[in-house]
């Protein structure tokens, strides 16, 4: 069966721009997670989707937001962005509820100049 | 805030030796303990879990043990191959957080021909 897909897989912004990444999770599965990677802060979440509903924020700035969508594709949105935001964006999709396999795609590459 | 094993180390190993990386978590409540192996450019990918009221588990090749009392997990990769060469994370998850993992530094696997 075909894998998370996330798009698009490298994108180059400008400072003070907005950005909107996307993630289809594995068909069936209900649940995406976003997650930030740098090599200063490691991987760090960003918040969980089920059934289009938020289900955990991390300790980001409202600066980061969210949604899914009745097919269970999600987007992660940043705006007003910032060059620390420069990171690879991971999205992972999971089954259920609770679920401990969740599987990740291969990112996106975000590079704010 | 959260952490899992706050350490970055690198490890080199000859091929067909046996490796062990290790992780200190912080959070005592956490209800499982997974293992997810990060290769170049692609997304973190899941190799085992533990659940919390377990000290043990074994897979293929690899084993992994959780000692509560000094909150430490170990992931043990049995002849250890050239392809095992990865960033490996371990993570925590609380199963009232959903699915939300929290990983750890991680740590380099070098493995010599």
């Amino acid at each position: 069966k075909a894998g998370v897909t996330q798009t698009p897989r490298y994108l180059i912004k400008t400072r003070g721009q907005q950005v909107t990444l996307s993630c289809s999770p594995i068909s069936g599965h209900r649940s995406v997670s976003w997650y930030q990677q740098t090599p200063g802060q490691g991987l760090q979440f960003l918040f969980e989707y089920f059934s289009e509903t938020q289900r955990n924020k991390g300790n980001f700035p409202g600066r980061f937001s969210g949604r899914q969508f009745s097919n269970s594709r999600s987007e992660m949105n940043v705006s007003t962005l910032e060059l620390g935001d420069s990171a690879l964006y991971l999205c992972a999709s999971s089954l259920g509820q609770t679920n401990t396999e969740a599987f990740f795609g291969q990112g996106t590459r975000l590079t704010v100049v | 805030g959260e952490s899992v094993g706050l350490h970055l180390p690198t490890l080199s190993v000859q091929e067909g030796d046996n490796s062990i990386i290790n992780c200190a978590y912080s959070n005592s409540a956490s209800d499982y303990f997974i293992w997810y192996k990060q290769e170049s450019g692609k997304g973190p990918q899941f190799i085992i879990d533990i659940r919390s009221n377990m000290d043990k588990r074994q897979g293929q090749r690899v084993t992994v043990l959780l000692n509560k009392t000094v909150k430490h997990l170990s992931l043990q990769i049995a002849a250890t191959q050239p392809g095992d060469s990865a960033v490996y994370f371990c993570a925590e998850r609380r199963v009232e957080y959903g699915n939300k993992l929290v990983f750890g530094a991680g740590t380099i696997l070098r493995v010599k021909s």
